[in-house]
């Protein structure tokens, strides 16, 4: 079935410095890929998202793109935050059945040292 | 505009105790609903999800069951918690998943 596999945590790195987390799928069809982020005690909230092959979603210095060829949706911010520290989370939309689910990478938690 | 609401925010439940947790959306009609489980160190496990009232999909065999007796109303159940229900639930809606899911503040169930 379809999965996402996202880079094992925890991350921990200095405000200011450069920050990827890799994230692959595996799907069937055309999904949608999604990077979600959970402040501490929180629900999650949409963080990007791309609906189609060579998109880039960016939202608060994040960016993602997606690339078909190599089944990616890798998240990168040029300088993070102390607020950036938060558990990042990869995810797919695929229909199954006639009904569309979300299905989620494990998380990567990042911490963010000032 | 949408709204979701989950409540409690935290609950410590006696193993063998029933539960009850419920979901409300405001603002939009008939929305796709669901229920994920975070355990701790783990990712999110879809447990059920729903496209109208009173049908319910489970994605795993467990402990829990899931109603929706409203259009906008989803409730997760157990007759008998066990140890391993224990971990972070949350509610999600969405009009359509190739676009987003708007999740609730989510549950933190300790069994005991």
């Amino acid at each position: 079935g379809d999965s996402v596999t996202q880079m094992e945590g925890p991350v921990t790195l200095s405000e200011e410095a450069f920050l990827t987390i890799n994230c692959t799928y595996t799907a069937t069809g055309y999904p949608s890929l999604f990077w979600y982020v959970q402040y501490p005690g929180e629900g999650l909230q949409l963080l990007l998202k791309a609906t189609k092959a060579d998109d880039k979603g960016s939202n608060k210095g994040f960016e993602a793109t997606y690339r078909k060829e190599t089944t990616s949706f890798h998240l990168e911010k040029g300088s993070v935050q102390v607020s950036d520290s938060a558990v990042y989370f990869c995810a797919l939309s695929a229909s199954y059945g006639g009904a569309q689910k979300l299905v989620f990478g494990q998380g990567t938690r990042l911490t963010i040292n000032p | 505009s949408q709204t979701i609401h989950q409540w409690p925010a935290t609950l410590v439940q006696p193993v063998g105790s029933p539960l009850s947790l419920e979901c409300t959306v405001e603002g939009t009609s008939n929305p796709n609903l669901y229920w994920y489980r975070q355990a701790a160190g783990r990712g999110l496990q879809l447990l059920f999800y729903s496209v109208g009232i009173g049908q319910i999909s489970s994605e795993v065999p467990q402990n829990l069951s899931a109603s929706r007796p409203q259009d906008r109303q989803f409730i997760l159940s157990s007759k008998k918690l066990l140890l391993s229900d224990s971990g972070f639930y949350l509610c999600a809606w969405s009009p359509d998943l190739r676009t987003e899911a708007f999740f609730g503040q989510g549950t933190r169930l300790t069994v005991v």
